[in-house]
Formats: structure tokens, C-alpha cells, sequence
């Protein structure tokens, strides 16, 4: 079975300071790895994926994930974050032989002037 | 194609009703997914369907629920006897997969079902 963690539930953070969001999974055979975003109110919008190759995937608005394999890790980053980031980001894993999404618990992004 | 599509978007119901909630998914996608999500958690599998045939059913999935995909296009979501519990988001999404393909799900914008 396969599980995924997002421990920090809230991170606040200044307007174009960077942030890191942190998601460890578990799973006993090859992952593929993903980060959602959540708009209020709106369904998930895949942000960034990782199925294979460059362990580094980066998405159109700025953030990036890193795979890491030996941490069992998929920190999703960003270097300055905005104003309309503000917004709850799942982190979630299937497999090769699943084929439904597990997700973990959401870490709310509240990004302050 | 504007991506899926849900129907109605909000729901409120008395408790004891039935309720049927309607995916459409991305015209090519042969795979049809249902999540539940609830309040401060992430979304929870289920149930899918590949083209017309559901594969996995989730432990989530009471006999009060069923769910359908006659064609192997749209989806529907029935919930009988509707208990304040179900009070819930219901996302629905799709994927392609096929050889060397690995599907990537893209969700609705749910419906959500408030039981009173």
C-alpha cells in the first residue's frame, strides 16, 4: 500500500519570499508523483508531475518539485511566491500497477503582504 | 473540450433522499475516476471505471452508493438514503492511458452535497 505525508498542515509566508512545501510518500514499489493545487471553492488542478526521467520537474508559473528517491521526498518549491498562490496544494502518488490517486492531507499556502 | 464537467455543482438534501451526481470527461479519456474529498482532507478514491467497466471499488463505497458509466462516456454517482456523513465534495476525473502512456488525472469541479 502506498501513502503519502504532508506534514505541515499551514504555511504562512511573505509576498516574493520563497517556500517549500514537503511531501514524503511510502510505497514499496516505483511511484509516480504529483502536486494538485486547490483553488476555494474549485476542483484540484494538476500543478507539476513526476513519472519518469529528470528527477526535477517544474511547472509554468514558477514552482518546481524535486523527486528524491533515497529521502522518499517531492518538495514542491518556489523561489518568491505572489499574492495569488494563496491556495491549498496536495501532494499525491500512484504507481505503475494502481491506478487511483493517494493523496495526502493538503498544506495551505497563505501568502501575506 | 473544455476539460470535465460536473453536474449540479452544489447539492443540499434532506437526509433519507437519493441523490445522482453526473461526470463528463474529457472526450478521449477511457478512464473515469470518483474521489470524495471532506472538509481540511484530501481527496479519498472511490471508485473507476475503464471505458464501460468498473475495476476497483473502494472500501468507502457503501452498498448505499453505486456507480455507472453505461457507454463508456459520462458518469453517474447515485447515493441512496443519503445520511449527514455524505456530507461531502464529490470530484470526479479522467485520464488516458494506453501503451506507454501513463495516465494523468484531471478533475472536475466537483459537486458538493450538503445533507441536512
Amino acid at each position: 500500500a502506498q501513502s503519502v505525508t504532508q506534514l505541515d498542515s499551514q504555511v504562512p509566508v511573505f509576498e516574493e519570499a520563497p517556500v517549500e512545501l514537503r511531501c514524503n510518500y511510502s510505497s514499496s514499489v516505483s511511484v509516480y508523483l504529483f502536486w494538485y493545487v486547490q483553488y476555494p471553492n474549485q476542483g484540484l488542478q494538476l500543478l507539476l508531475k513526476y513519472l519518469s526521467g529528470s528527477t526535477l520537474v517544474e511547472s509554468i508559473n514558477g514552482f518546481e518539485a524535486e523527486f528524491n528517491k533515497s529521502q522518499t521526498s517531492f518538495h514542491l518549491r518556489k523561489p518568491s511566491v505572489h499574492i495569488s498562490d494563496t491556495a491549498e496544494y496536495f501532494c499525491a502518488v500512484n504507481t505503475g500497477t494502481a491506478s487511483k490517486l493517494t493523496f495526502g492531507t493538503g498544506t495551505r499556502l497563505q501568502v501575506t503582504l | 473540450d473544455t476539460g470535465v464537467s460536473q453536474d449540479p455543482r452544489h447539492k443540499i438534501t434532506k437526509r433519507g433522499q437519493n441523490v445522482t451526481f453526473r461526470c463528463d470527461p474529457i472526450s478521449e479519456h477511457n478512464r473515469l475516476y470518483w474521489y470524495r474529498q471532506t472538509l481540511g482532507q484530501g481527496p479519498e478514491f472511490l471508485t473507476y471505471f475503464q471505458n464501460e467497466a468498473q475495476l476497483e471499488k473502494s472500501r468507502l463505497l457503501s452498498d448505499r452508493f453505486s456507480a455507472e458509466r453505461p457507454k463508456g462516456s459520462f458518469s453517474t454517482l447515485e447515493i441512496q438514503r443519503t445520511e449527514q456523513g455524505d456530507s461531502a465534495m464529490y470530484l470526479c476525473a479522467s485520464s488516458f492511458t494506453g501503451y506507454r502512456r501513463k495516465d494523468e488525472q484531471y478533475f472536475g469541479p466537483g459537486t458538493r452535497l450538503t445533507v441536512t
